[in-house]
């Protein structure tokens, strides 16, 4: 089955270090986001990628980076310069810009920052 | 400022009877919206879609209306089932666009 593997779904660091989700898909999309998830809002995307090395920021990029090295991946890593790390991340793929291409999730990992 | 508004946080709804979803959006430029589901400690599924060219769509108890010239869309869900009980989020986008995410609406369908 294809899909968006996020792990780990629970973590838990002190606060000053910097953490790295990990997303992985098997469905050969070109194009992959992070969105973080607190009450009350909806999702903001932190950062995307369209195509292998190449990514831009979202509209909440600051103390977050990614990479985008491979196809499948698209690790995403809170440092310590992000203010409130402590939220549900989200990663999703679809095939790219494309009309009629929703977002398919992962099912989450939620960050617990003290 | 919110580009995608849903302005009702909760709604609670019998089971069997009809539940309406709705979402507002500031931008003109969206010609694409999508619907989301949402469980607890869970990744959104996505339920169904419309583009601006239409004012219906329909898959199974599931129906989305757009309205364009209020900028805004509902979903309609028929009839109601206690497994439908989520927080349902609204998503627009266009081409070339990243989608823009309402803050959604927690649907609880009592039996």
């Amino acid at each position: 089955d294809g899909g968006i593997t996020q792990s780990p779904k629970y973590l838990f660091r002190k606060e000053g270090q910097n953490v790295t989700l990990s997303c992985e898909q098997n469905l050969n999309h070109d194009a992959m986001y992070w969105y973080r998830q607190d009450p009350g809002q909806g999702l903001r995307l932190i950062y995307y990628s369209q195509i292998v090395n190449d990514f831009q920021k979202g509209d909440i990029a600051e103390g977050y980076s990614v990479s985008r090295e491979k196809k499948e991946s698209f690790p995403l890593t809170v440092t310590s310069a992000q203010k409130n790390p402590t939220a549900f991340y989200l990663c999703a793929s679809n095939p790219g810009w494309v009309n009629g291409s929703p977002l398919h999730f992962g099912n989450g990992t939620r960050l617990t920052v003290t | 400022d919110q580009q995608v508004k849903q302005n009702s946080p909760s709604l609670s709804v019998q089971e069997g009877r009809i539940s309406i979803l709705n979402c507002d959006y500031t931008n003109s430029m969206f010609d694409y919206f999508l619907w989301y589901k949402k469980y607890p400690a869970e990744g959104p599924t996505f339920l169904i879609s419309i583009s601006s060219i239409k004012d219906k769509n329909e898959d199974g108890r599931f129906t989305v209306f757009l309205n364009k010239s209020a900028k805004h869309l509902s979903l309609h869900i028929v009839p109601s089932q206690p497994g439908d009980s989520a927080v349902y989020f609204c998503a627009a986008g266009n081409y070339g666009q990243n989608f823009v995410f309402g803050p959604g609406t927690r649907l609880s369908v009592l039996p």
